[in-house]
Parts: C-alpha cells; sequence; structure tokens
C-alpha cells in the first residue's frame, strides 16, 4: 500500500529528554512537512524539504530538527529545549510542482512530557 | 501579518441541510486554496483544491467557492449526512510557494 507513516502513535517522554518521531513515506514525493496541532488548533509548520539533504524552518523551529538523508525519511528530533512539547505531531508529504500541492498525511504522533 | 480565519464556534446542523463554513484571510495573495477534513485523532485529508482564477469548484456534494476581492472561500456541504462530522480545515500557499499555512478549522456536527 502507498502512503504515509509514523511511529510510535503515543509517545511518553521525561522532561529534559530528546525524542525522535519517525516519518516514512513510500509514495516518491519530494517534499515532506512536520507540522504540530495543539487542542483547538490549526497546524503550525515546524520544518519542510524539498529535497533530500536540505530542509528549511518553518513557523516553530525553535526547539526541534530533522534531517533529511533518504527521501522517503524525514525524522524529526524534540529536543530538550523544547519549552511546551505536549502535542499531537503530523508528518505530510507532497510532489513540489508549484501549481497547488497536496498534502497527505501520516495518522500522527502524540507526544505527551511528563 | 498574514492571517486566516474559519468560524471557532461549531457548526450544528440537521442532516439533509447544507452545511457552509467560511474562510477568511488578510494580507495574503494565494494562488489557491485547499481544504481538508480532520477527524478526531487523525490526519488531515484532502478534499478540495481551487486556484485564484477559479469561482467555483463541485466534487460530489462539495462546493468551494473563492473570491479574492472578498479574500473569502466559502466551502458548502449539500446533503448533510452524520458521517460528514469532522473539522474542516482551509489551507492557503505561503511565501514559499509550496509550504501550506492552515486556518484552525471549524468544528461541524451533523445530526440526525
Amino acid at each position: 500500500d502507498g502512503g504515509i507513516t509514523q511511529s510510535p502513535k503515543y509517545l511518553f517522554r521525561k522532561e529534559g529528554q530528546n525524542v525522535t518521531l519517525s516519518c516514512e513515506q513510500n509514495l516518491n514525493h519530494d517534499a515532506m512537512y512536520w507540522y504540530r496541532q495543539d487542542p483547538g488548533q490549526g497546524l503550525r509548520l515546524i520544518y519542510y524539504s524539498q529535497i533530500v539533504n536540505d530542509f528549511q524552518k518553518g513557523d516553530i523551529a525553535e526547539g526541534y530538527s530533522v534531517s533529511r538523508e533518504k527521501k522517503e525519511s524525514f525524522p524529526l528530533t524534540v529536543t530538550s529545549a523544547q519549552k511546551n512539547p505536549t502535542a499531537f505531531y503530523l508528518c505530510a508529504s507532497s510532489i513540489v510542482s508549484g501549481e497547488g500541492d497536496t498534502q497527505y498525511f501520516g495518522p500522527g504522533t502524540r507526544l505527551t512530557v511528563l | 501579518s498574514q492571517k486566516i480565519e474559519q468560524n471557532s464556534e461549531a457548526l450544528n446542523i440537521q442532516e439533509g441541510k447544507t452545511a457552509t463554513l467560511t474562510c477568511n484571510y488578510t494580507n495574503y495573495s494565494p494562488a489557491y486554496l485547499q481544504w481538508y477534513r480532520q477527524d478526531p485523532g487523525r490526519g488531515p485529508v484532502f478534499l478540495l483544491l481551487i486556484r485564484e482564477n477559479e469561482k467555483e469548484k463541485r466534487k460530489e456534494r462539495l462546493k468551494v467557492t473563492f473570491d479574492t476581492t472578498l479574500k473569502q472561500s466559502l466551502f458548502h456541504i449539500t446533503a448533510s449526512q452524520p458521517a460528514d462530522s469532522a473539522t474542516y480545515l482551509c489551507a492557503l500557499n505561503s511565501n514559499s510557494g509550496y509550504a501550506l499555512n492552515f486556518g484552525k478549522g471549524t468544528s461541524l456536527l451533523v445530526t440526525p
């Protein structure tokens, strides 16, 4: 099946620890994205990548880091510098045509900091 | 600053009626606008895209309008069903071109 997967679905972390969220896609999409969603809020862009080994900061990149070593994978690390990391994290992918590229989302990872 | 505004209050309608959701934006000149559906605890799913030179787009029971003068898009679901209950998000292309900026979404509840 083609699609985008995220793991784990639920993640618990102690305060002060770094944690890495996985995102994999087999849609052959060039672009990948990470969003954060808080209750009653829209999606806020953390990082995005158009091509392997290149990525750009979104609106709320502070306290997060990413890598794009493979086209299929775009892991997100939530570092201890992120002051309020408890949230629902969504990964997405798309082609890059510049003409209205729709995004395909994964099922999300809910991170809770204890 | 750029803003995307959707009705923050939930919309409750009766089955069979038409639901109309609003998306207003400021300080944007979007080339296109997209609508997504999100169910609780799940990722958004793409529904429709409308370009700046299109006034209206339809897909089955869904209709989207795009008024670049009013800076507004309307999203209609005709003959609504309880299964249409979800949160609906509008999204505009950001200044980078291919990244999207999302509104906060409007929650729709269709009751039998």
